[in-house]
């Protein structure tokens, strides 16, 4: 069964500052992987997904993420945060021809001045 | 991707009664899901709705309490039915297209409807 943790349910940083956000997951066979956005009272945005081409996935907004099998991660970073930037992201992942996503808890990212 | 557009946006509804959601997209889709966004909480599949069968429920949620419709590949509706406080989240319907090649099982998702039952 697929599953996903992520650690850090707030993370706060300044402005200009790096952004990381932590993701792993479970998954019996080669999955999908994908980092959602979710801006207040709206739906979720795709910022990126990992489809088992290059490790290293470029999104929008300056986000990407590396996947890295031998640790089973998928971390999202973004050089330089920016106030627009404050939301809550998703990790999710998907196994192969199964279509359904599977949930992270959510991290909600919180940028300072 | 495709545009998904969900009525109503938010509702207050007395318990006892049913809210049905309706979820609509921009172009043909294969798959259709319904999720629930209890406040502070990540998303939980309620069920997967294919045109032409039944919805496909996952463990804990029953047709009985959540009928769906898939009547076409454009349009899908949940219902919430005979309603009470627990029922109070966020209802969020997606789609994803299988026939689109380099889909990879990507959702597209609606804006939610903000449901609260007193």
């Amino acid at each position: 069964a697929q599953s996903v943790t992520q650690l850090g349910s707030h993370v706060s940083v300044s402005e200009g500052a790096l952004v990381l956000l932590r993701c792993n997951y479970s998954s019996s066979v080669p999955p999908y992987l994908f980092w959602y956005v979710q801006y207040p009272n709206q739906g979720l945005q795709l910022l990126l997904k990992y489809t088992s081409a290059a490790t290293l996935v470029k999104g929008i907004n300056g986000f990407e993420a590396e996947f890295k099998k031998s640790e089973t991660s998928f971390h999202l970073t973004k050089p330089s945060a920016h106030m627009s930037d404050a939301a809550e992201y998703f990790c999710a992942v998907s196994e192969g021809g199964g279509n359904k996503l599977t949930f992270g808890t959510g991290t909600q990212l919180k940028v300072e001045l | 991707s495709a545009v998904i557009s969900q009525k109503p946006s938010r509702d207050i509804c007395q318990r006892g009664t049913s809210l049905t959601i309706q979820c609509q997209v921009d172009s043909q889709v294969t798959m259709m899901f319904w999720y629930r966004q209890q406040p502070g909480q990540s998303l939980t599949l309620i069920a997967t709705a294919n045109q032409g069968s039944e919805a496909t429920y996952e463990s804990g949620f029953v047709i009985d309490k959540f009928p769906i419709s898939r009547p076409n590949l454009t349009f899908s509706t949940l219902t919430v039915s005979n309603m009470s406080p627990e029922d109070s989240s966020i209802y969020l319907c997606s789609a994803h297209d299988q026939s689109v090649r380099g889909s990879y099982n990507e959702q597209f998702f609606g804006p939610g409807t903000r449901l609260t039952v007193l």
